[in-house]
């Protein structure tokens, strides 16, 4: 069945520093993809999505970009903050049932300063 | 406009007892749905539903039931309370078709622990 693989954290960064969060996929058809952020006691917010390949989607200095080729959607963002400090997770809007969300298991990252 | 709520925040219950996590929008959205995210395991979909009078399993229904008498409210009721239920639980909301905003919108959680 479809499925996303996320790289397993925590992942602990210094102010400033690039960040990579590495997203695959599977999937039969072709879903659409999105990056949900959970800051501590919340529950997710969508931070940004794509909904066909090679599109780029970005808030907030976060940008991910839909590769086909390579079934990914790696989140980055250039500089990060105190502030990023959360959990990140992948999905994917199930192709069949566009209603339905299958998500990764989450990553979390850490930021000090 | 208050967007998704759950309640209660926090529940303890003892093994058996049974319970109802209430959630509410005022999106009108038809699309809505239980999560529950458990370490390391992500959110698995328990039930979700398209609209009023129409329900329907996620990947993890066992020991759960829902039903959606209006539009406004998804009540998500936990039979016979058992420690593997142990867990946050999210409802999330969206409206359905094929355009417009179909993002789908988080409750705070409730964290339900079972002894």
């Amino acid at each position: 069945g479809d499925s996303v693989t996320q790289m397993e954290g925590p992942v602990t960064l210094s102010e400033e520093a690039f960040l990579t969060i590495n997203c695959t996929y599977t999937a039969t058809g072709y879903p659409s993809l999105f990056w949900y952020v959970q800051y501590p006691g919340e529950g997710l917010q969508l931070l940004l999505k794509a909904t066909k390949a090679d599109d780029k989607g970005s808030n907030k200095g976060f940008e991910a970009t839909y590769r086909k080729e390579t079934t990914s959607f790696h989140l980055e963002k250039g500089s990060v903050q105190v502030s990023d400090s959360a959990v990140y997770f992948c999905a994917l809007s199930d192709p069949f049932n566009t209603d339905k969300l299958i998500f990764g298991t989450g990553t979390r990252l850490q930021v000090f300063p | 406009n208050a967007g998704v709520t759950q309640t209660p925040k926090f529940q303890v219950l003892k093994t058996g007892q049974s319970m109802t996590l209430q959630c509410a929008q005022d999106m009108n959205h038809e699309y809505m749905s239980w999560y529950r995210q458990d370490p390391g395991m992500g959110l698995r979909l328990i039930h979700y539903s398209v609209g009023a009078g129409i329900t329907d399993q996620g990947e993890v229904p066992n020991g759960y039931n829902v039903s959606r008498s209006t539009t406004e409210d998804f009540p998500l009721r936990l039979l016979s309370a058992a420690p593997s239920q142990t867990s946050v639980y999210f409802c999330a909301s969206s409206l359905r078709g094929t355009s417009g905003d179909r993002t789908q919108y988080f409750g705070p959680g409730t964290r339900l622990l079972v002894l």
